[in-house]
This record gives structure tokens, sequence and C-alpha cells, in this order.
């Protein structure tokens, strides 16, 4: 267990929707990141929020958006979604963003 | 622009024998972090081991190891006394910073390990 919570672990939803996944860092951790992982793209770097605040952003699409709450814990909002959408969102902590990222267990959304 | 290449997509080894996974990276930056992750078939990805750009040891995690050559830019992966719990897929990644103090892992492509009885 590595201490990183996602919610849900699935989620199955039809185009168009919008859904929110959800994270709870490792205690302590301050940063949190977000990564896509597809058959298509492999593992893709999203965005990345340090004590509430946007540090960097990746392959983010513009109908995605994420926020870190004053708790630490983030949300990751997809909307419009498409079924190029589907695959595995996983939420990685770590301290400061110089040591090792520990990844959640994935949040599988299935679009259809 | 940082890249991490995987040449193997799978690999085959005997139980109880070592095998290495090979990763070579691409960066212009002096300071970097290397990763090593394991994902089995259930999903989660499982840190598994770490080097800094300026450790001068070979990192060490019980039956992990991580063979860093710097000059040549490769970050290879050795599993000693393998065991059919690590068929998985094994991720190199290596952290960089991508702007200002913000860091970010990119990922290599992947190596599907398999280990026969």
């Amino acid at each position: 267990d590595s201490g990183v919570t996602q919610t849900p672990k699935h989620l199955i939803t039809a185009t168009g929707q919008r859904v929110t996944l959800r994270c709870s860092p490792r205690s302590g951790d301050l940063s949190v990141y977000w990564y896509q992982q597809s058959l298509d793209q492999g593992l893709q770097f999203l965005i990345q929020y340090y004590n509430g605040e946007e540090r960097a952003k990746g392959n983010i699409l513009e109908r995605f958006s994420a926020q870190q709450f004053p708790d630490l814990h983030s949300e990751l909002n997809l909307s419009s979604l498409e079924l190029g959408d589907s695959a595995l969102y996983f939420c990685a902590s770590s301290v400061t963003g110089r040591t090792e990222a520990f990844f959640g267990q994935g949040t599988r959304l299935t679009v259809v | 622009a940082q890249k991490i290449t995987q040449t193997q997509p799978g690999m085959f080894v005997q139980e109880k024998e070592a095998v290495t996974l090979d990763c070579t990276y691409d960066t212009s930056d002096q300071s970097y972090g290397l990763f090593w992750y394991k994902q089995p078939s259930s999903g989660e990805m499982i840190f598994l081991i770490y080097q800094g750009s300026y450790d001068e040891q070979n990192a060490t995690e019980g039956r992990y190891s991580l063979n860093f050559q710097k000059a040549r830019k490769s970050a290879n992966l050795v599993i000693s006394a393998s065991q059919l719990g690590d068929s998985a897929m094994y991720f190199c990644a290596m952290r960089f910073v991508s702007s200002g103090s913000a860091r970010q892992l990119t990922f290599g492509s992947g190596t599907q390990l398999t280990v026969l009885p």
C-alpha cells in the first residue's frame, strides 16, 4: 500500500458526460501529480500541484481541469468525455517534488 | 527534450535466475533522477528503486539493483533470483525540472517481464 488513495477505482460513463476523480496523497506529501495511461499514448504527465498551487502542466486537454484543496487532496475533472479518454488515471504524491513519487492504485475510466 | 527508451518490449526469465531490463535516457540536464516502477496485471504502479544523477554508488533495494552508467546514459534494472510474482510490466522513468522548480516524470514504454517456472 503506497498510502495514496484514489476513488473511484472504476468508472463507466457515456460520451459527453463529466466525471471527477479524487486523490488523497500520502500524509505529509505536498505535491500531487496526475498521469494518464492509455494503450496508444503510454504514461503521460497531466498536471502537478504543490501545496494548493498549480506547478506544472503537461499534456492536459482543455476539457480537463484539476485542483488541490487546503487539506491537500486533489480532484481531476474530465468533461465532454470522448471514447479516447478511456484510460487509467493515476495520482501520485511526494513530499516536495524532489523525492520518490508514490502512485495510487488508479481510476480506470471507460467511456462508452 | 527528455526521453526514456526501453528497447525490450518483452522478456522471459527462468525462476531463480537474474534478469536485466534495459533503460537508456536522453537529457541535457545535470541534475535528474531515475526511477523504476513495477505494474502488475492488477494495474497499480509500485515504486521499486531510485537513483540520483549525482549518486556515486548504484542503488540497491533488496533483490533490485540499478546499474547506473552515467556516461552511457543508461540505468538498467537488475532483478536477482526472479520469482513468479515478478511477472509484470516494468517502467523506467526520469524526473526532470520542467519549469522553475517544478518536476515531473517522463516514462519509457515499458518491458513486460514473464518469469517461467
